[in-house]
């Protein structure tokens, strides 16, 4: 069964960078993962935030900017804002099927 | 302006059925690949499945855990979603959101619809 790992936790402080990663179970994330990234706040459905490993919708904050990270897929804050405390969750695709991350717990402290 | 409505989130016994239905406005569902996602009570997110439009031979794909319990399928004419659940289980028990997929891109979301399995 494949298993996508996300940190569990992280804790930023305002205005500072942190990097979240992806890693897949079954080896090195590549482009042909189309990493998706997501952020939730509680009692809300997820917002969208970077598609196809770096790309940014529209309404994706500039602050917000995917890659690829020593085999990782990662979502990297810059300049992080208070209301950026959220999980956040990444999708990676399997051949037919989506695996979600875990999902990692933003602190902004 | 894009909207994705779920409803049909209802409590059931273990061992029910439901259908959840998810209608779309301010885009044409007939182009749209369609995913359901849910998330049971302060987990993460899991994918259920897909349904690809019927020009791309409107085909479902689903993940391991679905083992032919749940079925999407989608109504162009009515602008809906739908997802069939039989079988459930307590873990079941979930919201479950409607999403587009683009594909690979999930960018509108419903708001979602509670499903609880229990005696």
């Amino acid at each position: 069964q494949t298993v996508v790992t996300q940190e569990p936790s992280l804790t930023v402080s305002p205005g500072g960078t942190v990097t979240l990663t992806c890693a897949s179970s079954t080896g090195a994330v590549t482009s042909g993962y189309y990493p998706n990234w997501f952020q939730q706040n509680p009692g809300q459905a997820p917002r969208a935030l970077i598609y196809s490993t770096i790309n940014k919708h529209s309404s994706t904050p500039a602050r917000f900017s995917g890659s690829l990270l020593g085999g990782k897929a990662a979502l990297t804050l810059s300049g992080v804002q208070p209301e950026d405390e959220a999980e956040y969750y990444c999708l990676l695709y399997y051949d037919g099927a989506w695996v979600f991350g875990g999902g990692t717990k933003l602190t902004v402290l | 302006e894009v909207q994705l409505v779920e409803s049909g989130g209802d409590l059931v016994k273990p061992g029910g059925s439901l259908r959840l239905s998810c209608a779309a406005s301010g885009f044409t569902l007939i182009n749209a690949w369609m995913s359901w996602v849910r998330q049971a009570p302060g987990k993460g997110l899991e994918w259920i499945g897909r349904v690809k439009t019927k020009a791309d031979g409107g085909t479902t794909d689903y993940a391991a855990f679905v083992k032919g319990r749940f079925t999407i399928t989608r109504d162009d004419s009515e602008n809906t979603l739908f997802l069939q659940m039989n079988s459930l289980k307590s873990d079941d028990t979930a919201v479950y959101y409607c999403t587009t997929e683009a594909p690979s891109v999930f960018y509108y979301w419903g708001q979602g619809t509670l499903v609880t399995v229990s005696s």
